[in-house]
């Protein structure tokens, strides 16, 4: 069984602060991807990643793959009231079977 | 454009009875995905299906869930009996042939009880 596990599981924290969540597998994916989920919705895509080591920038937001391509992290710099949500990771495995992992909720405190 | 239409939206049941949960894909999407996604255990993924034809079904719980796509732009999940374990958000999501976003819809509520 793949599993995606992520650090941690809760964050709050204060307006302005960096902070960094990540993901972690046993196993090799062929892109992995960062969702943020806001409460009532479904899951929406911030990034993806496909190439070992590679970097990914989204604005206030950057974005990691393993150089081994089994794990990521996502590193958001002056943190915002907006950018409170959960966070997921999504590793791609086989033709399109994408497997979620555990979340990071994040509150961040005005 | 329309994204992906789930319905109902929140559905509270008694123990037992039959919950049918409806999607339909954006249009042009050739792959849709049911998760179920609980604070427990997060978002699942239970079944996906290709051009209507379900392809990995191994993470469908047991044999009170099932799941059809009769045409591409419709799809059930059916649990028959529920079970108050059964409580969760239920989300379909759809993603292109040349893309990799997994499109989510809004989620169907369900609260057995």
């Amino acid at each position: 069984t793949q599993l995606l596990e992520q650090s941690p599981q809760f964050l709050s924290i204060q307006e302005g602060e960096n902070l960094t969540v990540y993901c972690n597998s046993s196993s090799v994916f062929s892109s992995l991807q960062w969702y943020r989920q806001e409460p009532g919705e479904g899951p929406v895509l911030l990034v993806t990643v496909v190439t070992g080591g590679e970097v990914k920038k989204l604005k206030r937001l950057t974005f990691q793959f393993g150089d081994a391509r089994k794990d990521s992290s996502l590193h958001i710099t002056a943190a915002q009231p907006g950018d409170t949500g959960l966070y997921l990771c999504a590793g791609r495995s086989g033709t399109y079977k994408y497997i979620f992992g555990t979340g990071t909720r994040l509150k961040v405190l005005a | 454009d329309a994204g992906v239409i789930q319905s109902p939206r929140h559905e509270v049941t008694e123990m037992g009875q039959e919950v049918t949960l409806r999607c339909k894909p954006i249009s042009g999407h050739d792959y849709l995905f049911w998760y179920r996604q609980t604070m427990m255990r997060g978002l699942e993924l239970l079944i996906y299906f290709n051009n209507n034809v379900p392809i990995d079904d191994s993470g469908m719980p047991e044999d009170r869930f099932s799941a059809k796509m009769p045409n591409a732009s419709f799809s059930t999940l059916k649990i028959q009996p529920s079970e108050p374990r059964d409580s969760a958000v239920y989300f379909c999501a759809s993603v292109p042939t040349e893309g990799n976003t997994i499109y989510f819809g809004e989620g169907s509520w369900l609260t057995v009880v």
